[in-house]
Parts: C-alpha cells; structure tokens; sequence
C-alpha cells in the first residue's frame, strides 16, 4: 500500500512563527503535492513538485514555499505564519506525471493564533 | 474562470439506497475525472476515475457517469451502507493538464 505520511496531525503555531510541514511517500513516486484545506472552499493546490528540486506554483502560492531536497520528501514552509493560513494541509504523491490518481496522507491542522 | 462544483452541499439517503453525487465541471477541454472519499479525520481516498474517451466507468459497488455534453459527472453508490457516510470530492483536471481542480465537496449521511 502507498504510505503518505505528515510529520504532524495538529500544530499551534504564533503569528509570524516560521513554520514547516514535512510529508514523506514511501513508494518512490514522481509527483507530490501540497493542499490547504477550508469548509466550503474544498481543497485547493499550493505548490507541486514532479521532480527533485523542481517546484511549480498551484492555485494559491502566496506566503508560502517548498523544498524537494529528496524525492520522497516534500517540504511546505510558511516563512512568517498569519492567522489566514489557519487550515487542514494535505500532502498528495502520484507516480504518473500528470494530475492523476494522487494518495493523500492523513493531513496537519494548522492554527496560526 | 475554471471551477468545479457539486449540485449538492449534503446528500441523506436511507441504508440500502443507491445515492447519486452531482458534479458540474467547467473546463470542457479537461481529459480526466476523479472522485474522492474522505472521512472524518483523514486525508482523501481514490473511489474511482474516468477519462474523456469514457462515459460510464463501474467499480465496486459505485459507477461514475460523464455527459460532456453537459458538462457534468456523477457518482452512483448501489446500496448505500453507514461505512458511505463522508465527504465526497469530484476532481477535474486544470487548462494545463498539470493539476487537479477539486470542488467543494458532498457530505453524504447514510441512517440506518
């Protein structure tokens, strides 16, 4: 079975605190991805990656970045954290180049007080 | 503007039921669809996908059908059980065929 897993299931962070969401795949995958999550607004794209130390902006990049040092890893920071990123993160990994069947992990709630 | 959304905010059907989940899509030039299940507390599950040169695809127990005339996909669940109730995701593919557009989701409650 593909494994995605998150680094945290819950995270209290402060306004303006440096903060950083790790996932690892376990299935040698091409491609990963990095949600956010809100009621009403479905999941949205962030950042992906298809490739070691390749990176391309999603839907909402702003205040946010990634880091793809190994291919199983797939780093999301927020450079100095505000209380709109207040969310549930959801990392995804897809073998196939291409928006195609993505495995989810668990997701990281994150509150930015 | 691409968007994907869903008839349906939430969805209660009886155990037993076939439940049907609504999918309107925007981007006609999209070459695969997606749905997803999520319970509470964990990330997404693949139910099943469809690409464009389809219009009925079947799984266990779920079939999803794809009008692209009207833009719009659907996922049928045959005799609905409590272990259905979640939130159910349809997904499309972006202009650039590099992303998923996921829409806002489906709470279905299965009573028994």
């Amino acid at each position: 079975d593909v494994k995605v897993t998150q680094s945290s299931r819950y995270l209290v962070k402060r306004t303006g605190e440096k903060v950083f969401l790790e996932c690892v795949q376990d299935m040698d995958h091409e491609n990963m991805f990095w949600y956010r999550q809100d009621p009403g607004l479905g999941l949205r794209l962030i950042y992906f990656s298809y490739d070691v130390k390749m990176k391309e902006k999603g839907d909402i990049p702003e205040g946010y970045s990634v880091s793809r040092e190994k291919k199983e890893r797939f780093s999301l920071i927020l450079e100095s954290a505000s209380t709109n990123q207040t969310s549930m993160y959801l990392c995804a990994s897809s073998v196939d180049r291409g928006p195609y069947e993505q495995y989810f992990g668990p997701g990281t709630r994150l509150t930015v007080t | 503007g691409e968007s994907v959304g869903l008839h349906l905010p939430t969805l209660s059907v009886q155990e037993g039921d076939n439940s049907i989940i609504n999918c309107a899509y925007s981007n006609s030039a999209s070459d695969y669809f997606i749905w997803y299940k999520q319970e509470s507390g964990k990330g997404p599950q693949f139910i099943i996908d469809i690409r464009s040169n389809m219009d009925k695809r079947q799984g266990q127990r779920v079939t999803v059908l794809l009008n692209k005339t009207v833009k719009h996909l659907s996922l049928q669940i045959a005799a609905t059980q409590p272990g259905d109730s979640a939130v159910y995701f349809c997904a499309e593919t972006n202009q650039a065929g590099t992303a998923l557009i996921f829409g806002k989701g489906t709470t279905l409650s299965v009573s028994s």
